[in-house]
């Protein structure tokens, strides 16, 4: 079955610690997408990629950083710059020329120790 | 810019009564208008969408959305609600160019009691 998988599920990051989440998806996708969640915030944009080795900052990019060498995977990075990093984090992609609806994984909840 | 408006925080439905979840939008050009429906720690799954052509569209488990331009809105409708709809619900909105984006509201609850 063709999806999108994000791990861990749940992860601990410990001051000045930078902590990696992991996204991948085997749907042929050409974009991909990272989303932060906050209880009534809804989903806001932290970057997003449209193809292999490009990537473009979304609304809320500070703190974060993500690479894209492989068109399955694309990992964001949350830093030790980012100074309120709990959050639950939702990676999506979908094909970039059509208008098909973007597919989620099932989301990294992060917190602090 | 974009954006999209959920007014209500929390819908409290009685089972088997319709329900309406409301969401109003603003893009530049014709928009791409999508509803999604998510469980406690899990992702979004699709609902349904709107492109282009009727106005009413039909979607996943019995749910329905009614595109009206000149209001710029897209609720979110069922006409008999089950214990099981009780969800968090989010209307999101692009543009109609290749890969963009979308922008989300900040949900609703919609909690159905029996």
């Amino acid at each position: 079955d063709g999806g999108i998988t994000q791990s861990p599920k749940y992860l601990f990051r410990k001051e000045g610690q930078n902590v990696t989440l992991s996204c991948e998806q085997n749907l042929n996708h050409d974009a991909m997408y990272w989303y932060r969640q906050d209880p009534g915030q809804g989903l806001r944009l932290i970057y997003y990629s449209q193809i292999v080795n490009d990537f473009q900052k979304g609304d809320i990019a500070e703190g974060y950083s993500v690479s894209r060498e492989k068109k399955e995977s694309f990992p964001l990075t949350v830093t030790s710059a980012q100074k309120n990093p709990t959050a639950f984090y939702l990676c999506a992609s979908k094909d970039r020329y059509s208008n098909q609806p973007q597919h989620f994984g099932d989301g990294t909840r992060l917190s602090i120790l | 810019a974009q954006s999209v408006a959920q007014p209500e925080d929390q819908v409290n439905v009685a089972e088997g009564n319709p329900l309406t979840v409301k969401c109003t939008y603003s893009v530049s050009g014709n928009p791409y208008l999508f509803w999604y429906v998510q469980y406690p720690n899990r992702g979004l799954q699709f609902l349904l969408k709107y492109i282009t052509g009727d106005n009413l569209v039909k979607g996943s488990y019995g749910f329905e959305a009614e595109f009206n331009k000149s209001q710029t809105s897209f609720h979110l409708k069922k006409p008999s609600a089950l214990v099981s709809d009780s969800a968090l619900y989010f209307c999101a909105v692009s543009s109609n160019q290749a890969g963009t984006a979308l922008i989300f509201g900040k949900g609703t609850t919609l909690s159905v009691s029996s």
